[in-house]
């Protein structure tokens, strides 16, 4: 079975805190994504990546930045955090670039008071 | 970009009856049409999928159907079951395009025993 671990499930953290969301995968899939999950707007690609080293924005990169280092982990990081990033975030990984069944994480819920 | 939109956004139906959610999508050149199921504290999981050379594709109690002219996709879930409660999300893309898939804002079924 593939396994999509996300380090933290639950962080509180304060408005302008640096954050990091880690992420590991088991299947040495290429591609890792970063989601946003917010109620109503459905999920929301932040970055993703085809290899290490490499990414790419998606469709609400702002304030965030990712890096991945290694093939098997991707990381999320928002520099500086707001009150409008309190959500969940999901992080997937796929196996190719084609219709690609995306492999979920858990999630981890941020709140930034 | 690909914008779709998913109805309704909560349904609830009694054990047994049957379940019908819809999306629509703006890119006719989108080809893929998966399908996602997110349990209560997991991440989604693909449950079926569907490409445009079909108009429909069945797998035990879901079904899915495309209607490519009027650009819209439904989920349809026969003899619900407790077990089926859960946020739904359709997605749409182009398929082996390498571009991202684009979710709905996903669909609460609740299924009274």
């Amino acid at each position: 079975d593939v396994k999509v671990t996300q380090s933290s499930r639950y962080l509180v953290k304060r408005t302008g805190e640096k954050v990091f969301l880690e992420c590991v995968q088991d299947m040495d899939h290429e591609n890792m994504f970063w989601y946003r999950q917010d109620p109503g707007l459905g999920l929301r690609l932040i970055y993703f990546s085809y290899d290490v080293k490499m990414k790419e924005k998606g469709d609400i990169p702002e304030g965030y930045s990712v890096s991945r280092e290694k093939k098997e982990r991707f990381s999320l990081i928002l520099e500086s955090a707001s009150t409008n990033q309190t959500s969940m975030y999901l992080c997937a990984s796929s196996m190719d670039r084609g219709p690609g069944e995306l492999f979920f994480g858990e999630g981890s819920r941020l709140t930034v008071l | 970009g690909e914008n779709v939109e998913q109805h309704p956004s909560t349904l609830s139906v009694q054990e047994g009856d049957s379940a019908v959610i819809k999306c629509t999508y703006s890119d006719s050149a989108s080809n893929y049409f998966p399908w996602y199921k997110q349990e209560l504290g997991k991440g989604p999981q693909l449950i079926i999928d569907i490409r445009s050379n079909v108009g429909e594709k069945k797998d035990q109690r879901i079904a899915v159907t495309l209607n490519k002219t009027a650009k819209h996709f439904s989920l349809h879930i026969t003899e619900t079951q407790p077990e089926d409660s859960a946020v739904y999300f359709c997605a749409a893309k182009v398929y082996n395009a390498g571009n991202m898939l684009t979710f709905g804002g996903g669909t609460r079924l609740m299924v009274k025993p």
